[in-house]
C-alpha cells in the first residue's frame, strides 16, 4: 500500500519570505513522488517530480523539492514567495514496482501568501 | 488547445437520480482517470482506463461506472446518486499508463465538475 500525509492543513507566509510545504510519505519499494498545485476553481496542475537521481528536484515557478529518503519526505520549497503562489498543493506518490500510473494524493495543504 | 474538457461543471441531483459526467481529452493521450476531491481527503481514484477499450476499479469505485467511448472520451456514470457522492470530481488524462520512466505521473486535469446530491 502507498500513502502520503500532508501534516499541515494551511501554511501562511508573507511575500517575500521562504515557503515550505511538508509532505511524507509510504509506500512498499521506490517512491515516484509529485507536487501538483490547485488554483481556486481549476483542476490541479503538475509542478514537479521526483523518479531518480538528483534528490533536489526544480519545477515550475521557481518552486523545488527535496527527496529525504531517510525521512521518507519530499517537501516543496520556493525561496521567495509570491502572493499568486497562494493556492492549495498537493503531493502524491505511487511505489516505483506497482502496476499502473495510479497516485495516492495527500489530503493537501492551503498556502496563503500575505503582502 | 483545450486540454481535458469536462461537462457539466455543476449539477444538482435528487437521491437516486442518475447522471453521467463527460470528459473528453485532445492530446491523443492513451489513459484517463477519473478522482473525487473532499476536503481533508485530497483527491481518490474512483475508475481509471489504461488505454481504449480498458477500465479498472481505482479505490473507491461503489456506486460508479464508467465508459471508455474511444481514444478521446471516458465518461462517468452515478446510476442512483447518494448524498455522499457529494463532491468535485475531476477527469485526468496521461500519455501513458506505463509503469516506470520520465513521462511517470504526469497526469493532466480538467477543471472539476461540482456535484451535489440532496
Amino acid at each position: 500500500a502507498q500513502s502520503v500525509a500532508q501534516p499541515e492543513d494551511q501554511v501562511n507566509v508573507a511575500e517575500g519570505n521562504p515557503l515550505t510545504v511538508k509532505c511524507t510519505y509510504s509506500v512498499s519499494g521506490n517512491p515516484y513522488l509529485f507536487w501538483y498545485v490547485q488554483y481556486p476553481n481549476r483542476g490541479l496542475q503538475f509542478l514537479l517530480k521526483y523518479i531518480t537521481g538528483d534528490n533536489l528536484v526544480k519545477g515550475s515557478y521557481g518552486f523545488e523539492a527535496e527527496f529525504n529518503k531517510s525521512q521518507t519526505s519530499f517537501h516543496l520549497k520556493k525561496p521567495s514567495a509570491l502572493v499568486s503562489d497562494s493556492a492549495l498543493y498537493f503531493c502524491a506518490v505511487r511505489d516505483s514496482g506497482a502496476a499502473g500510473n495510479k497516485l495516492t494524493f495527500g489530503g493537501g495543504t492551503r498556502v496563503l501568501v500575505k503582502p | 488547445n483545450a486540454g481535458v474538457t469536462q461537462t457539466p461543471k455543476f449539477q444538482v441531483l435528487k437521491t437516486g437520480q442518475s447522471m453521467t459526467l463527460q470528459c473528453a481529452q485532445d492530446m491523443n493521450h492513451n489513459s484517463m482517470y477519473w478522482y473525487r476531491q473532499d476536503p481533508g481527503m485530497g483527491l481518490r481514484l474512483i475508475y481509471y482506463s489504461a488505454s481504449e477499450g480498458t477500465t479498472d476499479k481505482g479505490e473507491v469505485p461503489n456506486g460508479y461506472n464508467v465508459s471508455r467511448l474511444n481514444k478521446r472520451e471516458f465518461s462517468l456514470r452515478l446510476e442512483s446518486a447518494a448524498p455522499s457522492q457529494t463532491s468535485v470530481y475531476f477527469c485526468a488524462s496521461s500519455l501513458t499508463h506505463a509503469t516506470s520512466g520520465s513521462r511517470s505521473g504526469e497526469l493532466f486535469f480538467g477543471e472539476g465538475s461540482r456535484l451535489t446530491v440532496l
